[in-house]
């Protein structure tokens, strides 16, 4: 069956410490990976995307196939940073998915001053 | 510029009625989807729509039907409320494909008293 872990329901740490949050899934085939966040009072949102390789906010995220993680991370974390995070692939399997998310539990990240 | 919008941000309803969720996305989007979001759960899917009068369940759908009779309407219904359907419910809309990921609406608060 396909899923996803996110092992820590929550996650503290201090401003300027470096911060990760973990996520594990298992697929089978290359699914895409994508990060969201919710913010205190705000919708979900995107955060960052595999297929893009880009750096949201100074999060960076690596898919790495070998131990089917896509760990998400930032060196110096913020307490604007504080929020509800999810990771989410989607089970492509090489045909449509219709872009379905399977979301993981979630870990609740703060950002102590 | 909202782009997804919930009908309503908080619902209470009594056990037994027939509860209406209305979502709106107005980015031409061809799929939409249905989430109940609770603490420790994450994000469970309930159903999906990836075309105009077309559904399919998701991970929990018992005890929900959808509609979809316009693009850019998707209806969540709860036949018969119940108070295990209290929840936070998330609509959202996403292009054809896997590689976009999703715009979420605000979420609806439903309380089944």
């Amino acid at each position: 069956a396909q899923r996803v872990t996110q092992p820590e329901k929550l996650l503290s740490v201090f401003k300027g410490a470096p911060v990760e949050l973990k996520c594990n899934y298992s697929y089978s085939g290359s699914p895409e990976l994508f990060w969201y966040v919710q913010y205190s009072r705000q919708r979900l949102q995107l955060l960052l995307r595999h297929i893009s390789r880009e750096s949201i906010k100074g999060f960076t995220a690596d898919l790495n196939k070998g131990e089917t993680s896509f760990h998400l991370k930032k060196p110096f974390a913020q307490e604007e940073d504080s929020a509800m995070y999810y990771c989410a692939p989607t089970p492509y399997a090489g045909g449509t998915s219709y872009g379905k998310l399977t979301f993981g539990q979630g870990t609740i990240l703060t950002v102590h001053p | 510029d909202v782009k997804v919008t919930q009908s309503s941000r908080y619902l209470v309803k009594r056990t037994g009625e027939k509860v209406f969720l209305e979502c709106v996305q107005d980015m031409d989007h061809e799929n939409m989807f249905w989430y109940r979001q609770d603490p420790g759960l994450g994000l469970r899917l309930i159903y999906f729509s990836y075309d105009v009068k077309m559904k399919e369940k998701g991970d929990i759908p018992e005890g929900y039907s959808v509609s979809r009779e316009k693009k850019e309407r998707f209806s969540l219904i709860l036949e018969s409320a119940s108070t295990n359907q209290t929840s936070m419910y998330l609509c959202a809309s996403s292009f054809e494909g896997d590689n976009y990921g999703y715009t979420f609406g605000s979420g609806t608060r439903l309380t089944v008293v």
